[in-house]
């Protein structure tokens, strides 16, 4: 069954620190892998995409890894702002099907 | 440029009762979809378009119906609306296929008693 799971579900942190969320996906055949950012109350706007063959990929404070061979994704921010409390939603691509996360919810704290 | 706008940003129904969420893009983008967002629950696309006159289903169509007359437009209709239709609805669009960026909606809000 094609599945994305993310963990944590929550988190908080600190502004300032760092952190990291996980996505794990047993989709096939494989196509590509989103990470998203939604505020409350908004639709997602687009971090990165990657294909199959990227294990790295940035966007500012926003680095994504990909492990195609362990169906791994990790979303690591660095020095974290308040800006950056929001939802955190992984999708992988099958063809023209899309398996979307439930999302990792991250709070910042002054 | 506004990007992708979706029209109502709220509404209220009552079961048995039809409405239609409209969705402009003015990105001339190719592909169009609507997606729901149910608590606990990833979005779930619901119908998407790859152009003009074209529509197909995703993963949760039944009681939805859509079409795309016009390459900026895609409306999504509920016949005869369930309290399980309750839900936040979003549109997106993207340049060409499935491999590109989506672009998202602000979404709707709709409950139904």
């Amino acid at each position: 069954k094609n599945q994305v799971e993310q963990s944590p579900q929550s988190l908080i942190i600190l502004e300032g620190k760092n952190c990291t969320l996980q996505c794990n996906y047993t989709v096939s055949p494989f196509s590509n892998l989103r990470w998203y950012k939604q505020d409350t109350g908004r639709g997602p706007v687009s971090l990165t995409i990657m294909t199959f063959s990227e294990n790295t990929k940035s966007n500012g404070r926003y680095t994504a890894t990909l492990d195609a061979d362990t169906k791994q994704s990790s979303l690591h921010i660095t020095a974290s702002q308040l800006s950056d409390s929001a939802s955190y939603i992984c999708v992988v691509s099958a063809g023209n099907q899309f398996y979307f996360g439930t999302g990792t919810s991250l709070t910042v704290i002054p | 440029n506004a990007g992708v706008t979706q029209t109502p940003k709220f509404r209220v129904l009552k079961t048995g009762q039809s409405m239609t969420l409209l969705c402009a893009q003015d990105m001339n983008h190719e592909y169009m979809y609507w997606y729901r967002q149910d608590p606990g629950m990833g979005l779930r696309l619901i119908h998407y378009s790859v152009g003009e006159g074209t529509t197909a289903k995703g993963e949760v169509p039944d009681g939805y119906n859509v079409s795309r007359l016009k390459k900026q437009n895609f409306l999504l209709g509920l016949e005869s609306a369930a309290p399980s239709q309750t839900s936040v609805y979003f549109c997106a669009s993207s340049y060409s296929g499935h491999s590109y960026e989506q672009y998202f909606g602000p979404g709707t809000r709709l409950t139904v008693t």
